[in-house]
């Protein structure tokens, strides 16, 4: 089946530590999208990326880091410099701009 | 300034009865999407329907329907016929522009479905 698959679903990491979260998908989309979720908001845009080999920062891109090196897969790291880590993170994709399809989340919880 | 505002406070509908939520958007864009999601329990986010700003008709899909009112720039969801599970949250999203998908998401509105 087509999807987005996100992994892990629940995370714990200690403070000081850079965690990466997977985001893989087999729709052929060629765009793909990183949202934060904080209990009780909407989502906020992390980083975004339109084609392989490029990748745009979004509203809260500071303390995340990105790459996309294959067009199925945009791997989101948060790193020690993000100050407030703990949250749901939301990886999405698209190649029409009437829709935009997500992952099932992953929850990140520091320690 | 917030480009999308969700106001309403949780919501309980009766079950098989229609409920609207509300939205409203700010933008200066003539061209822009609005979309619905909702998002259960569960995380994930579910597409719902989707209304672009040229478009000449209100969006419809099953039991959803988008009320736009271009004017007022306001972008209502009905649900008709609530079910069980339309327990959730819903958010209502813009994207400004034709150049990417990145939305912009209000904070969501809470229904709750009772028997």
């Amino acid at each position: 089946d087509g999807g987005i698959t996100q992994s892990p679903k629940y995370l714990f990491r200690k403070e000081g530590q850079n965690v990466t979260l997977s985001c893989e998908q087999n729709l052929n989309h060629d765009a793909m999208y990183w949202y934060r979720q904080d209990p009780g908001q909407g989502l906020r845009l992390i980083y975004y990326s339109q084609i392989v080999n490029d990748f745009q920062k979004g509203d809260i891109a500071e303390g995340y880091s990105v790459s996309r090196e294959k067009k199925e897969s945009f791997p989101l790291t948060v790193t020690s410099a993000q100050k407030n880590p703990t949250a749901f993170y939301l990886c999405a994709s698209s190649t029409d701009l009437r829709e935009l399809f997500f992952g099932e989340g992953s929850r990140l919880t520091v320690l | 300034a917030q480009k999308i505002t969700q106001t309403q406070p949780g919501m309980f509908v009766q079950e098989k009865e229609a409920v609207t939520l509300d939205c409203t958007y700010d933008t200066s864009d003539p061209s822009y999407g609005l979309f619905w999601y909702k998002q259960p329990s569960s995380g994930e986010m579910i597409f719902l329907i989707y209304q672009g700003s040229y478009d000449q008709q209100n969006a419809t899909e099953g039991r959803y329907s988008l009320n736009f009112q271009k004017a007022r720039k306001s972008a209502n969801l009905v649900i008709s016929a609530s079910q069980l599970g339309d327990s959730a949250m819903y958010f209502c999203a813009m994207r400004e522009g034709y150049g990417n998908n990145r939305l912009a998401f209000g904070k969501g509105n809470q229904v709750v479905v009772i028997p």
